[in-house]
């Protein structure tokens, strides 16, 4: 099976610029994820879906991120304006049912860098 | 609240020596723990999971990982490691059985001398 599509994989801007970033997840997964792995940290959850409805968006920076799952298949994360501390690479994943026992499954991330 | 400690921020072994990661969790409840490995430009690939009864569990790639609850430990083994596994690991905890949010630990970046 296909894996979690991510683009661009590599990404330049100037701070307070915009970005957007864009998932398709494995068919049929009707959770998706978006995670934000600064460098030298962890990933942490910035945002979950469930088909098309937010799950869990309390770690999103609301003020200038934001984030939709048009169709409950592809999604796309935006920045608007991006800060410096913005700089780190954002993964998707994607899970096909809700218990835990499933886990989820990763795209190889975007990389951004604020400059 | 929920953390995960990966106190070893980089280890260096020799190929064919032994590894053992350590991950330490902190959770109120029975932890749904697992273990994932980042290679360069890559996302998280899932090499083993704990959710309930034996508490040594075997993993992709030849990694095995053993709960132990009284520590409130996970740690990552493998017997012989190989020039292949230089990357970086991550552990990670969640909470209840429905899938949700993952709390990941800092992460430790394994250099493989040959």
């Amino acid at each position: 099976e296909a894996g979690v599509a991510q683009s661009p994989r590599y990404k330049i801007i100037e701070k307070r610029q915009s970005v957007a970033f864009w998932c398709n997840p494995i068919s049929g997964h009707a959770t998706l994820y978006w995670y934000q792995q600064i460098l030298g940290q962890g990933p942490k959850l910035l945002i979950q879906f469930q088909n098309n409805g937010v799950v869990d968006d309390s770690q999103l920076p609301k003020d200038r991120f934001s984030a939709e799952r048009l169709k409950g298949v592809d999604s796309t994360l935006k920045i608007q304006p991006a800060k410096l501390e913005d700089s780190a690479v954002y993964l998707c994943a994607s899970s096909l049912r809700t218990e835990m026992f499933y886990g989820y499954t990763f795209g190889s991330g975007t990389r951004l860098t604020v400059v | 609240a929920q953390s995960v400690t990966q106190p070893d921020i980089h280890i260096t072994v020799s190929e064919g020596a032994s590894l053992e990661l350590r991950c330490n969790y902190s959770y109120g409840a029975t932890p749904y723990l697992f273990w994932y490995v980042q290679s360069p430009g890559q996302g998280l690939q899932l090499l083993l999971k704990y959710f309930s009864g034996d508490t040594l569990v075997q993993g992709i790639k030849g990694f095995e990982a053993e709960f132990k609850r009284s520590q409130s430990s996970f740690n990552l083994r493998k017997p012989s490691v190989h020039w292949s596994d230089a990357a970086e690991y991550f552990c990670a905890v969640g909470r209840g059985s429905t899938l949700g949010r993952l709390y990941f630990g800092r992460g430790t970046q394994l250099t493989v001398w040959p």
